[in-house]
């Protein structure tokens, strides 16, 4: 079983959907959780950075942090073709900082 | 802010030569820096991390004498390809932080292509 799991998809959705993406986890120690944004041939951009449970919202995007399901989401409100690319989820323990990369969901939004 | 610069972004190269890939943390201190190494259509796999005048750490599995890594500043990391040969052709991805509890602000990566 790999550490973290994602849905590689293709998932796609028209404008103006909201989109759900998700990760789920075995590693009960990850207390840092992080959404990627990478579009072809380009380096991830940092999205959303959550420590420890609960929810946050930045602009359309929301993360949600599920500890005791060891689930994480992300949530796009109004989507946008613009926003079609891969999302990566990753996850880190405190002291050593490495992250553990799920395989990411590409997304496509459909004008 | 948090801009992290990658060089090159292309290099395509004959067998048996060395390359080598600049990674800077352009507005920011970064005392520590990570090389990843991704394949097509999967996930990024870390290979080191360097923090900056030590030697670097090293995941398992991957030569230490084939990945030179030198993280001489707090704004500049290399990662050296020595003698490199067609399996080593990926794309390779450095990031940067500002410290350990701060995310890991990406690179546009290098695409390594090996004649």
């Amino acid at each position: 079983q790999k550490e973290v799991e994602q849905d590689p998809g293709p998932l796609s959705v028209p404008e103006g959907a909201i989109v759900s993406l998700n990760c789920t986890y075995s590693n009960s120690a990850f207390q840092y959780f992080m959404w990627y944004r990478q579009y072809s041939r380009k380096g991830p951009e940092l999205l959303m950075y959550t420590y420890s449970s609960g929810n946050k919202e930045d602009g359309r995007f929301t993360a949600q942090v599920d500890k005791s399901s060891k689930y994480i989401s992300l949530f796009i409100r109004d989507s946008q073709p613009s926003d079609s690319a891969t999302y990566l989820c990753a996850m880190a323990t405190s002291g050593t900082y490495k992250y553990i990369f799920g395989t990411g969901t590409r997304l496509k939004v459909l004008a | 802010g948090a801009v992290v610069s990658q060089h090159p972004s292309w290099v395509i190269c004959k067998s048996g030569t060395s390359v080598k890939i600049e990674c800077r943390s352009l507005d920011f201190q970064a005392t520590t820096m990570f090389w990843y190494r991704q394949f097509p259509k999967q996930s990024l796999m870390l290979m080191a991390t360097s923090n900056e005048g030590s030697k670097a750490t090293y995941e398992q599995g991957v030569e230490k004498d084939k990945f030179l890594i030198n993280h001489a500043s707090l704004t500049l990391s290399t990662l050296t390809v020595t003698s490199a040969h067609p399996e080593d052709s990926s794309f390779y991805i450095c990031s940067a932080t500002l410290q350990g509890n701060q995310p890991q602000h990406f690179g546009d990566g290098t695409r390594l292509s090996i004649l």
